[in-house]
């Protein structure tokens, strides 16, 4: 089967930089995503990691060590309106699997 | 262009009915999915469309719950004789193919509510 772990809350100061971590078992590993959910909003897609590195779009980069199962979401120079939960999923012999997400509050 | 569409956006209804839920995907894609969303909670896989493929129905929870998808673009959810534990936000997303790379594009659910 397939399983993530990801932290359930994070805080962090406006324009500080805040590390959501994931770790996955899987079967058949394809890649890992982050999605940025809003209360009460749809989840949108940030970023994809098929191979092992960071992949960095504006504030936002992610990273993969497949070797160690795990990644993670770095967010720089927070803003407010970048507090939201955010979701690790990953593709493997099944369709995306998501973790239980990370409810990110950032505090001025 | 128009994203995914899901009516209806809530929806009450007491034990024991059926209720559908509609989603309408994006234009061309060819992937469909269902995910449930409990408060505070993840998202939970119910069933994925690909194509004209049989769908991947590993996700659906009991036998109350089913889904078609007629000519490959709309999909309607079905729950049968509703319970409690049914109340959830229903998601449904598309993307353009099976592949992991392609992301998936949400609708903005629906809320279900069993009384």
């Amino acid at each position: 089967g397939q399983s993530l772990e990801q932290p359930s809350e994070v805080t962090a100061v406006e324009g500080a930089i805040v590390q959501i971590n994931c770790t996955y078992q899987t079967s058949g590993f394809y890649g890992l995503s982050w999605y940025q959910q809003h209360d009460g909003g749809a989840p949108t897609f940030l970023s994809y990691n098929a191979l092992d590195g960071l992949e960095e779009t504006g504030r936002f980069s992610s990273f993969l060590s497949r070797s160690d199962s795990y990644g993670y979401l770095l967010l720089q120079e927070l803003q407010m309106k970048d507090s939201a939960s955010y979701f690790c999923a990953v593709s493997g012999n099944t369709p995306l699997v998501f973790g239980k997400g990370t409810r990110l509050s950032v505090i001025a | 262009g128009a994203g995914v569409s899901q009516s209806p956006s809530n929806k009450v209804t007491e034990k024991g009915k059926d209720v559908e839920l509609r989603c309408d995907p994006i234009s061309g894609h060819t992937a469909l999915y269902w995910y449930r969303q409990s408060l505070g909670q993840g998202l939970e896989f119910l069933i994925y469309f690909q194509g004209n493929s049989a769908p991947d129905k590993s996700g659906l929870p009991s036998d109350r719950f089913s889904a078609e998808r007629t000519g490959g673009s709309v999909s309607t959810l079905t729950i049968q004789r509703t319970q409690q534990e049914d109340s959830a936000v229903y998601l449904c997303a598309s993307s353009l193919a099976r592949n992991s790379y392609n992301e998936q594009f949400f609708g903005p659910g629906t809320r279900l509510t069993v009384l």
